[in-house]
């Protein structure tokens, strides 16, 4: 059972680059998320869907785009990439709906280096 | 800020002692949560206490709650150096437009030395 899966693991853009973030999960949750993290400031919601078909802004939004493919699929893109989006980037799900903030199961990350 | 606070923000013990974590919140929550995230990996839920809980059990951790003082505690006893890990709450609000959302802290990093 792979739980949540993402790709790539590592991934250096130009400024101005775009890129899209993948992510995955076979345990037929409802629910997706994508976090950001950064020294020293925790992690952020960027985007969640709490059901395939809606897509949500988080505390930090700006600068991305979702797409809830399907259930199992979640993807995160950055259309014109800038340092300050230099992060790694978390994909999470959760079997119910995020207002009962049911646990979050996470992927190991995708570690984004803007230059 | 709505996360919650983490401290301290570094611990480092001996295998076999205890360690202690603490996580404070401002405004009313609905449930909070403790994960765990090695170096390099995602993070890993660990405990979850809903604000009508006082304390909870899981293995060698034990979570409490005090919804009075907005604060929460971890507690892992007779640490392994496999516990060496960031540990992370989250608190879960229960109205407005935070609902559904979980804040994270800045994390714990404890160190447990064999």
């Amino acid at each position: 059972n792979a739980g949540v899966t993402q790709t790539p693991k590592f991934q250096v853009l130009k400024t101005g680059q775009s890129m899209t973030l993948q992510c995955a999960q076979d345990m037929n949750h409802n629910s997706m998320y994508w976090y950001r993290q950064d020294p020293g400031m925790g992690l952020r919601l960027i985007y969640y869907s709490a059901s395939e078909g809606t897509t949500d802004k988080g505390e930090v939004p700006n600068g991305y785009n979702v797409s809830r493919l399907n259930k199992r699929e979640f993807s995160l893109r950055l259309e014109s990439a800038a340092p300050s989006q230099t992060s790694v980037y978390f994909c999470a799900s959760s079997e119910s709906n995020p207002r009962w903030n049911s646990p979050l199961h996470f992927g190991n990350g995708t570690r984004l280096t803007v230059t | 800020s709505q996360q919650g606070e983490e401290d301290p923000q570094a611990l480092s013990i001996q295998e076999g002692e205890n360690a202690t974590m603490n996580c404070s919140y401002k405004t009313s929550i609905n449930n909070l949560q403790w994960y765990r995230q090695n170096s390099g990996r995602g993070l890993v839920h660990l405990i979850l206490i809903r604000s009508n809980e006082r304390e909870k059990h899981s293995g060698r951790l034990r979570v409490t709650l005090d919804t009075s003082k907005k604060s929460s505690s971890l507690l892992i006893t007779a640490s392994r150096a496999a516990d060496t890990a960031s540990y992370f709450c989250a608190t879960g609000f229960d109205r407005g437009s935070t609902l559904g959302r979980l804040y994270f802290g800045r994390g714990t990093q404890l160190t447990v030395w064999p």
